[in-house]
């Protein structure tokens, strides 16, 4: 079993609908999780990290951890076509742990 | 753009041969990670350094070797090559070892082992 588990999609979305993705993970030891969005070949993007449980809002973005389930998401609002990307989820352990352990990464398509 | 630079972009070569991925980190940052992108792997931990010190080794082959320059740029060498190292690899950097969560990629460098 992988340490960090996503579904690779792929999701194909209308322009305008929410976008749900998530990771669920078995090591209880991450404190920090991560989002990154990759275009085709190009290297991936940081889009926001959240240390622990809770949620964290940035524009269209939100991501939400919930440690107790060991499950974190990332919901896009009122997505664009310049959303389809693959997004990967990211996770680390203590601030002295320097591995980041990634999904597989989901595709995202957004149709116009 | 990241402010991460990788040199080169692709890079075609022979099994048996070596190779070296150059990379820049951001301006102000010291700590340098490599990454391998592969189809059946996805985005696996090589190694990382913190200003010119190897801090943490993931899954790097014994073939595989790295290091970080005064100028922190980093260097990662790859020899030996068989056709299961065709890949992207990536160079990320942080400011610091506390930042790790923070981490900035560069655009890659394609590697073809034929």
């Amino acid at each position: 079993q992988k340490e960090v588990e996503q579904d690779p999609g792929p999701l194909s979305v209308p322009e305008g609908a929410i976008v749900s993705l998530n990771c669920t993970y078995s090591n209880s030891a991450f404190q920090y999780f991560m989002w990154y969005r990759q275009y085709s070949r190009k290297g991936p993007e940081l889009l926001m990290y959240t240390y622990s449980s809770g949620n964290k809002e940035d524009g269209r973005f939100t991501a939400q951890v919930d440690k107790s389930s060991k499950y974190i998401s990332l919901f896009i609002r009122d997505s664009q076509p310049s959303d389809s990307a693959t997004y990967l989820c990211a996770m680390k352990g203590a601030w002295n742990d320097y591995k980041l352990s990634f999904g597989a990464g989901t595709t995202v398509t957004v149709r116009a | 753009d990241s402010g991460v630079t990788q040199t080169p972009k692709h890079l075609i070569t022979a099994t048996g041969q070596r190779v070296t991925l150059r990379c820049s980190p951001r301006s102000g940052d010291l700590s340098v990670y490599w990454y391998q992108q592969s189809l059946d792997q996805g985005l696996q931990f090589l190694i990382q350094y913190y200003n010119g010190e190897e801090r943490a080794k993931g899954n790097i082959l014994e073939r595989f070797s790295a290091q970080q320059f005064p100028d922190l740029h980093s260097e990662l060498n790859l020899s030996s090559l068989e056709l299961g190292d065709s890949a992207l690899y990536f160079c990320a950097s942080s400011v610091g070892i506390d930042r790790g969560y923070e981490q900035y990629f560069g655009p890659g460098t394609r590697l073809t082992v034929t």
